[in-house]
């Protein structure tokens, strides 16, 4: 069966620091990939994805996130973190076979010091 | 335009009860998927329907059911209703045609259970 990995549960960091937020995920086929942001009280946002083509993905709020499918990885970057960026942020896969069903990773809830 | 939105916001019920929840999602979305979000358990898939047919499902008991209506609005209903049924309850909405799919979410339903 599928499944996500994120190895952060808490991650806090300074304003300004760099941010980088680790996702594994394990299935052999082709995959479509998230990261989802919760903000506190929000619902659900989509940060970026990928579907195919170039494995560096740019998302919103100056998030990226790289696709290296040979480590079945999809880490999450920000060179400059700020204070509103305090959130939990969750790593998700789909397969082409079950499209509609996301698995997403437990989360990673990042905490920014003013 | 319009987001997904559920109703109610919160919910209390007691044991044994049962209870339905709504989801209207994005005006043209065809696909809605359910997810259940706890703090043990993390964002859990229960099930998904496009135009009015459930196309995919989760691990779930047969107390968790859905149902789609001609115009994709979605509801959820849990019979029976346990403790272990309190968690934040999760829409997503969908053009769903395609593997190349984003999902759009809801603010939720909160769902104690007494």
């Amino acid at each position: 069966a599928q499944s996500v990995s994120q190895h952060n549960h808490h991650v806090i960091l300074s304003e300004a620091a760099s941010l980088e937020l680790g996702c594994n995920y394990s299935y052999g086929g082709t995959v479509n990939l998230f990261w989802y942001v919760q903000y506190p009280g929000q619902h659900l946002q989509l940060l970026l994805k990928y579907f195919s083509g170039d494995p560096l993905v740019k998302g919103i709020k100056g998030f990226e996130a790289e696709f290296i499918k040979s480590k079945f990885s999809f880490n999450l970057r920000k060179p400059s973190v700020q204070w509103s960026d305090t959130a939990e942020y969750f790593c998700a896969v789909t397969t082409y076979s079950s499209a509609s069903k996301i698995i997403f990773g437990s989360g990673t809830r990042l905490s920014i010091r003013p | 335009k319009a987001g997904v939105t559920q109703t109610p916001r919160y919910l209390i019920k007691t044991r044994g009860q049962q209870v339905t929840l709504s989801c209207s999602p994005i005006s043209g979305h065809r696909s809605v998927s359910w997810y259940q979000q706890t703090p043990g358990q993390g964002l859990q898939f229960l099930f998904e329907y496009f135009s009015e047919t459930q196309r995919n499902k989760g691990n779930f008991p047969g107390r968790f059911s859905g149902r789609q209506f001609s115009n994709s609005r979605s509801e959820m209903n849990v019979s029976t209703l346990e403790l272990g049924d309190s968690a934040l309850y999760l829409c997503a909405s969908s053009l769903g045609e395609t593997a190349n799919t984003e999902a759009f979410f809801g603010q939720g339903t909160r769902l104690t259970v007494v």
